[in-house]
Protein backbone atom coordinates (compact mmCIF):
# COMPACT_ATOMS: atom_id res chain seq x y z
CA UNK A 1 0.00 0.00 0.00
CA UNK A 2 1.15 3.26 -0.95
CA UNK A 3 1.95 5.62 1.74
CA UNK A 4 3.19 9.12 2.69
CA UNK A 5 4.47 9.62 6.01
CA UNK A 6 4.61 12.61 8.50
CA UNK A 7 5.80 13.03 12.21
CA UNK A 8 2.43 14.21 13.93
CA UNK A 9 3.66 16.75 16.07
CA UNK A 10 2.72 19.31 17.63
CA UNK A 11 5.87 21.07 16.15
CA UNK A 12 5.76 24.23 18.42
CA UNK A 13 8.25 27.54 16.94
CA UNK A 14 8.88 30.78 18.34
CA UNK A 15 7.52 33.59 16.69
CA UNK A 16 10.19 34.82 13.17
CA UNK A 17 11.75 31.08 13.24
CA UNK A 18 12.12 28.81 10.79
CA UNK A 19 9.58 26.53 10.83
CA UNK A 20 10.74 22.84 9.04
CA UNK A 21 7.99 20.45 8.17
CA UNK A 22 8.85 16.98 6.42
CA UNK A 23 6.99 14.26 4.76
CA UNK A 24 8.33 10.73 3.27
CA UNK A 25 6.81 8.70 0.81
CA UNK A 26 6.87 5.30 -0.74
CA UNK A 27 5.43 5.28 -4.34
CA UNK A 28 8.84 6.24 -6.23
CA UNK A 29 7.07 6.49 -9.44
CA UNK A 30 5.49 9.45 -7.97
CA UNK A 31 6.08 13.09 -9.69
CA UNK A 32 4.02 15.51 -8.29
CA UNK A 33 3.78 16.37 -4.68
CA UNK A 34 1.84 19.29 -3.07
CA UNK A 35 1.75 20.89 0.77
CA UNK A 36 -1.61 22.06 1.96
CA UNK A 37 -2.33 24.53 5.21
CA UNK A 38 -5.57 23.23 7.15
CA UNK A 39 -6.70 25.51 10.17
CA UNK A 40 -8.74 23.79 12.88
CA UNK A 41 -12.15 23.47 11.41
CA UNK A 42 -11.55 24.58 8.08
CA UNK A 43 -11.00 22.51 4.78
CA UNK A 44 -7.70 22.08 3.40
CA UNK A 45 -5.66 25.19 1.75
CA UNK A 46 -2.62 24.74 -1.09
CA UNK A 47 0.23 26.46 -0.27
CA UNK A 48 2.63 25.00 -2.57
CA UNK A 49 3.18 22.36 -5.62
CA UNK A 50 6.49 20.95 -6.13
CA UNK A 51 7.43 18.43 -9.22
CA UNK A 52 11.46 18.66 -9.90
CA UNK A 53 14.52 17.43 -7.13
CA UNK A 54 15.63 20.96 -5.56
CA UNK A 55 13.65 23.93 -4.03
CA UNK A 56 10.91 26.08 -5.09
CA UNK A 57 9.96 29.32 -2.78
CA UNK A 58 7.13 31.40 -2.52
CA UNK A 59 7.46 33.79 -0.16
CA UNK A 60 8.11 32.63 3.10
CA UNK A 61 7.68 29.60 2.04
CA UNK A 62 10.39 26.84 0.79
CA UNK A 63 9.42 23.52 -0.66
CA UNK A 64 12.27 21.03 -1.18
CA UNK A 65 12.48 17.91 -2.96
CA UNK A 66 14.59 14.83 -3.49
CA UNK A 67 12.99 11.94 -5.21
CA UNK A 68 15.75 9.53 -4.64
CA UNK A 69 15.40 9.86 -0.99
CA UNK A 70 11.68 9.86 -1.19
CA UNK A 71 11.30 13.08 0.96
CA UNK A 72 9.72 16.40 0.47
CA UNK A 73 9.90 19.15 2.85
CA UNK A 74 8.43 23.11 3.43
CA UNK A 75 10.23 25.31 5.50
CA UNK A 76 8.05 28.26 6.26
CA UNK A 77 10.61 31.58 7.20
CA UNK A 78 9.79 33.82 9.73
CA UNK A 79 7.38 31.93 11.57
CA UNK A 80 4.12 33.83 12.51
CA UNK A 81 1.29 33.06 14.81
CA UNK A 82 -1.19 32.95 12.08
CA UNK A 83 0.80 29.92 10.62
CA UNK A 84 -0.09 28.02 13.52
CA UNK A 85 -1.98 25.17 11.64
CA UNK A 86 -2.09 21.13 10.48
CA UNK A 87 0.31 21.36 7.17
CA UNK A 88 -0.61 18.38 5.18
CA UNK A 89 1.72 16.73 2.77
CA UNK A 90 0.03 14.88 -0.75
CA UNK A 91 1.73 13.13 -3.19
CA UNK A 92 0.12 12.16 -6.62
CA UNK A 93 -0.07 8.22 -6.78
CA UNK A 94 2.33 7.52 -9.87
CA UNK A 95 0.05 4.54 -11.23
CA UNK A 96 -2.79 4.34 -13.22
CA UNK A 97 -5.28 5.83 -10.46
CA UNK A 98 -3.40 9.58 -10.45
CA UNK A 99 -5.31 9.87 -6.66
CA UNK A 100 -3.23 11.89 -4.22
CA UNK A 101 -2.15 10.33 -1.05
CA UNK A 102 -2.48 12.28 1.95
CA UNK A 103 0.06 12.43 5.12
CA UNK A 104 -1.93 12.52 8.37
CA UNK A 105 -0.28 15.89 9.07
CA UNK A 106 1.93 17.86 11.31
CA UNK A 107 0.31 20.28 14.06
CA UNK A 108 2.59 23.35 13.80
CA UNK A 109 2.31 25.91 16.63
CA UNK A 110 3.82 29.32 16.59
CA UNK A 111 4.22 30.82 20.15
CA UNK A 112 4.62 34.98 20.32
CA UNK B 1 -13.35 32.76 -10.44
CA UNK B 2 -15.42 30.98 -7.88
CA UNK B 3 -14.12 28.13 -5.58
CA UNK B 4 -15.47 24.81 -4.70
CA UNK B 5 -18.89 25.04 -2.91
CA UNK B 6 -20.54 22.14 -1.14
CA UNK B 7 -23.82 21.79 0.16
CA UNK B 8 -25.43 21.35 3.27
CA UNK B 9 -22.24 22.33 5.68
CA UNK B 10 -23.33 20.54 8.38
CA UNK B 11 -25.70 17.45 8.77
CA UNK B 12 -26.80 15.31 11.79
CA UNK B 13 -28.49 11.86 11.14
CA UNK B 14 -29.13 9.13 13.00
CA UNK B 15 -28.02 5.82 12.30
CA UNK B 16 -29.94 3.51 8.77
CA UNK B 17 -30.70 6.95 7.82
CA UNK B 18 -28.75 7.99 4.10
CA UNK B 19 -27.26 10.82 3.33
CA UNK B 20 -26.98 12.81 -0.04
CA UNK B 21 -24.11 15.04 -0.18
CA UNK B 22 -23.87 17.60 -2.83
CA UNK B 23 -20.59 19.34 -4.61
CA UNK B 24 -19.98 22.06 -7.11
CA UNK B 25 -16.97 22.26 -8.26
CA UNK B 26 -14.68 25.26 -9.86
CA UNK B 27 -15.70 26.51 -13.64
CA UNK B 28 -14.23 24.52 -16.25
CA UNK B 29 -13.24 21.46 -13.69
CA UNK B 30 -14.50 18.27 -14.72
CA UNK B 31 -13.01 16.19 -12.21
CA UNK B 32 -14.43 15.69 -8.61
CA UNK B 33 -12.71 13.63 -6.18
CA UNK B 34 -14.14 13.44 -2.38
CA UNK B 35 -12.81 12.12 0.98
CA UNK B 36 -13.34 11.73 4.33
CA UNK B 37 -11.84 13.11 7.15
CA UNK B 38 -11.39 11.93 11.16
CA UNK B 39 -9.57 12.43 13.57
CA UNK B 40 -8.24 9.52 14.01
CA UNK B 41 -7.24 8.26 10.34
CA UNK B 42 -6.87 11.76 8.84
CA UNK B 43 -7.95 12.26 5.05
CA UNK B 44 -8.95 9.28 3.31
CA UNK B 45 -9.73 9.11 -0.72
CA UNK B 46 -13.37 7.56 -1.69
CA UNK B 47 -13.85 8.20 -5.32
CA UNK B 48 -12.81 10.04 -8.05
CA UNK B 49 -15.64 11.53 -10.93
CA UNK B 50 -14.73 12.86 -14.24
CA UNK B 51 -16.82 13.33 -17.58
CA UNK B 52 -19.48 11.92 -15.62
CA UNK B 53 -17.70 8.37 -14.74
CA UNK B 54 -16.12 7.13 -11.69
CA UNK B 55 -12.67 7.08 -12.30
CA UNK B 56 -10.97 6.02 -9.28
CA UNK B 57 -12.05 4.54 -5.93
CA UNK B 58 -10.66 3.95 -2.87
CA UNK B 59 -11.38 1.46 0.12
CA UNK B 60 -14.20 1.98 1.34
CA UNK B 61 -17.64 0.10 1.50
CA UNK B 62 -20.66 -0.40 -1.11
CA UNK B 63 -22.64 2.21 1.50
CA UNK B 64 -20.52 5.07 0.01
CA UNK B 65 -21.43 6.04 -3.79
CA UNK B 66 -21.45 8.74 -5.64
CA UNK B 67 -22.21 10.29 -9.28
CA UNK B 68 -21.36 13.14 -11.22
CA UNK B 69 -24.06 15.17 -13.63
CA UNK B 70 -23.21 16.75 -16.85
CA UNK B 71 -22.32 19.80 -15.34
CA UNK B 72 -19.81 18.23 -13.26
CA UNK B 73 -21.64 18.55 -10.04
CA UNK B 74 -21.14 15.48 -7.95
CA UNK B 75 -23.10 14.14 -5.40
CA UNK B 76 -22.07 11.48 -3.03
CA UNK B 77 -24.95 9.17 -0.62
CA UNK B 78 -24.20 7.12 2.28
CA UNK B 79 -26.54 4.68 3.35
CA UNK B 80 -27.27 2.74 6.68
CA UNK B 81 -25.29 5.10 8.15
CA UNK B 82 -23.25 4.06 11.10
CA UNK B 83 -21.67 6.31 14.08
CA UNK B 84 -17.95 5.87 12.35
CA UNK B 85 -19.42 7.97 9.35
CA UNK B 86 -19.24 10.56 11.75
CA UNK B 87 -16.82 12.84 9.77
CA UNK B 88 -15.51 15.67 7.57
CA UNK B 89 -16.49 15.17 3.74
CA UNK B 90 -14.59 17.20 1.40
CA UNK B 91 -14.83 17.52 -2.27
CA UNK B 92 -11.66 18.79 -4.36
CA UNK B 93 -12.28 19.33 -7.92
CA UNK B 94 -9.37 19.43 -10.65
CA UNK B 95 -9.15 20.37 -14.39
CA UNK B 96 -8.62 16.23 -14.43
CA UNK B 97 -6.53 15.69 -17.03
CA UNK B 98 -3.79 14.03 -15.30
CA UNK B 99 -1.03 16.42 -16.07
CA UNK B 100 1.90 16.88 -14.03
CA UNK B 101 0.47 19.89 -12.86
CA UNK B 102 -2.87 18.87 -11.84
CA UNK B 103 -3.70 20.51 -8.90
CA UNK B 104 -7.13 19.70 -6.59
CA UNK B 105 -8.74 22.62 -4.89
CA UNK B 106 -11.03 21.85 -1.74
CA UNK B 107 -14.64 23.19 -1.21
CA UNK B 108 -15.55 24.02 2.67
CA UNK B 109 -16.87 20.97 3.69
CA UNK B 110 -19.84 18.91 5.21
CA UNK B 111 -19.88 18.14 8.98
CA UNK B 112 -21.71 15.08 9.25
CA UNK B 113 -22.51 13.35 12.78
CA UNK B 114 -24.53 10.39 13.15
CA UNK B 115 -26.13 9.88 16.49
Amino acid sequence: QKEVEQNSGPLSVPEGAIASLNCTYSDRGSQSFFWYRQYSGKSPELIMSIYSNGDKEDGRFTAQLNKASQYVSLLIRDSQPSDSATYLCAVRDGGSQGNLIFGKGTKLSVKP
Amino acid sequence: KAGVTQTPRYLIKTRGQQVTLSCSPISGHRSVSWYQQTPGQGLQFLFEYFSETQRNKGNFPGRFSGRQFSNSRSEMNVSTLELGDSALYLCASSNGERGIGETQYFGPGTRLLVL
